[in-house]
């Protein structure tokens, strides 16, 4: 069982152009979480995804980013006109279902290193 | 604002010591907790879980962590920690209670470098 996959790895883009970050959960998870990681800082949430409906986006800044997670395909972080700002680590976890017991362990994918030049 | 400190930004040891990487957390009511390695460039692999039952909780690589509700503090100890343990380690902190228990509030991470 493949875990969390995430692509690119790394990723480099210039101020102003837009940013594609893929994330396919692991096999039979339907719940999906973005996290940014800044240097030097812990993970902090962005949002949160089931299959086509944005649960809780409260941790997605209000401008430039958006997600989804199609009924067919990967989870998509996608952000518009990158600033040097955006530059960290970009985590996608996914959970087979929330609240307690053995649904609550999130797994992580390796992240997606996003650097803005 | 429910949230977690760690204590400890960084923490060097010489190998083979003990190691007690600290661990708090603002509030008191239900949680589950949890402590993450993260490998330089690599993603989160999750050392161990606190959901319920037993306050000592045992993880891989022979680390441990106690949950100590009056205190609001689960701190990792090793008993004896090799090279191989150098790493930053995230404490997370999942409240049961309310609407989103589902969000991982995360530490700032303790790096944990181990000496020859």
């Amino acid at each position: 069982n493949a875990g969390v996959m995430q692509n690119p790895r790394h990723l480099v883009r210039r101020r102003g152009q837009e940013a594609r970050l893929r994330c396919s959960p692991m096999k039979g998870h339907s719940h999906v979480y973005w996290y940014r990681q800044l240097p030097e800082e812990g993970l902090k949430f962005m949002v949160y995804l089931q299959k086509e409906n944005i649960i809780d986006e409260s941790g997605m800044p209000k401008e430039r980013f958006s997600a989804e997670f199609p009924k067919e395909g990967p989870s998509i972080l996608r952000i518009q006109q990158v600033v040097r700002g955006d530059s960290a680590a970009y985590f996608c976890a996914s959970s087979p279902g929330t609240g307690g017991g053995m649904n609550t362990e999130a797994f992580f994918g390796q992240g997606t290193r996003l650097t803005v030049v | 604002a429910q949230s977690v400190t760690q204590l400890d930004s960084q923490v060097p040891v010489f190998e083979e010591a003990p190691v007690e990487l600290r661990c708090n957390y603002s509030s008191s009511v239900s949680v589950y907790l949890f402590w993450y390695v993260q490998y330089p460039n690599q993603g989160l692999q999750l050392l161990l879980k606190y959901l319920s039952g037993s306050t000592l909780v045992k993880g891989i690589n022979g680390f441990e962590a106690e949950f100590n509700k009056s205190q609001t503090s689960f701190h990792l100890r090793k008993p004896s920690v090799h090279i191989s343990d150098t790493a930053e380690y995230f404490c997370a902190v999942r409240w049961s209670s309310g609407g989103s228990n589902y969000k991982l509030t995360f530490g700032k991470g303790t790096l944990l470098t181990v000496n020859p």
